[in-house]
């Protein structure tokens, strides 16, 4: 079974915080992205990163920054909190393929910013 | 600009009879759909898919049709279960970039509740 795991379940920030969110997978994928998830909104993409090192914007990277240094790891960071960042954080992986490559998403950190 | 749309935001079914979740698309790009499930306090779980070259793909209970010239898909539950009710996100596959790796463009989600 693919297994994607996130640091933490919830977790309550301060306004101006450096806050990281910690993703593993342990199924040798290359790809591994995050989204954030918010009521009426869906699933938005933050970033992407295909191979160590390398990394990509999605739709809404603004006010976050990624680091990966080992492939089966995957960090998302909050430069300085705010209190528009509050929402649920997917972390998900896949393989390279030719379009259909199904996401292996992680059960999600919901983090609180006051 | 909202390239995948899921137009109703919840949904409700007796137990037993089909639920259809319908999504919208504007980008001709796509070139694969899939469907997740998503249940309160858990990630997404992949469910069903479908290339742009097919118009059915069937999966036991769970159905996805793709109607290209008119830009839609919908989910087929037949027949519907109170363990089926979760959240169902469509997602649309296109390049990224124009490179050779894939994104997904995900809907807003439908909320299904099949009554017992």
């Amino acid at each position: 079974d693919v297994k994607v795991t996130q640091s933490s379940r919830y977790l309550v920030k301060r306004t101006g915080e450096k806050v990281f969110l910690e993703c593993v997978q342990d199924m040798d994928h290359e790809n591994m992205f995050w989204y954030r998830q918010d009521p009426g909104l869906g699933l938005r993409l933050i970033y992407f990163s295909y191979d160590v090192k390398m990394k990509e914007k999605g739709d809404i990277p603004e006010g976050y920054s990624v680091s990966r240094e080992k492939k089966e790891r995957f960090s998302l960071i909050l430069e300085s909190a705010s209190t528009n960042q509050t929402s649920m954080y997917l972390c998900a992986s896949s393989v390279v393929g030719q379009g259909l490559t199904e996401q292996y998403f992680g059960p999600g950190t919901r983090l609180t910013v006051t | 600009d909202q390239q995948v749309k899921q137009n109703s935001p919840s949904l409700s079914v007796q137990e037993g009879r089909i639920s259809i979740l319908n999504c919208d698309y504007t980008n001709s790009m796509f070139d694969y759909f899939l469907w997740y499930k998503k249940y309160p306090a858990e990630g997404p779980t992949f469910l069903i898919s479908i290339s742009s070259i097919k118009d059915k793909n069937e999966d036991g209970r769970f159905t996805v049709f793709l109607n290209k010239s008119a830009k839609h898909l919908s989910l087929h539950i037949v027949p519907s279960q109170p363990g089926d009710s979760a959240v169902y996100f469509c997602a649309a596959s296109a390049r990224f970039s124009g490179g050779s790796n894939y994104k997904l463009t995900f809907g807003k989600g439908t909320l299904l509740t099949v009554n017992p």
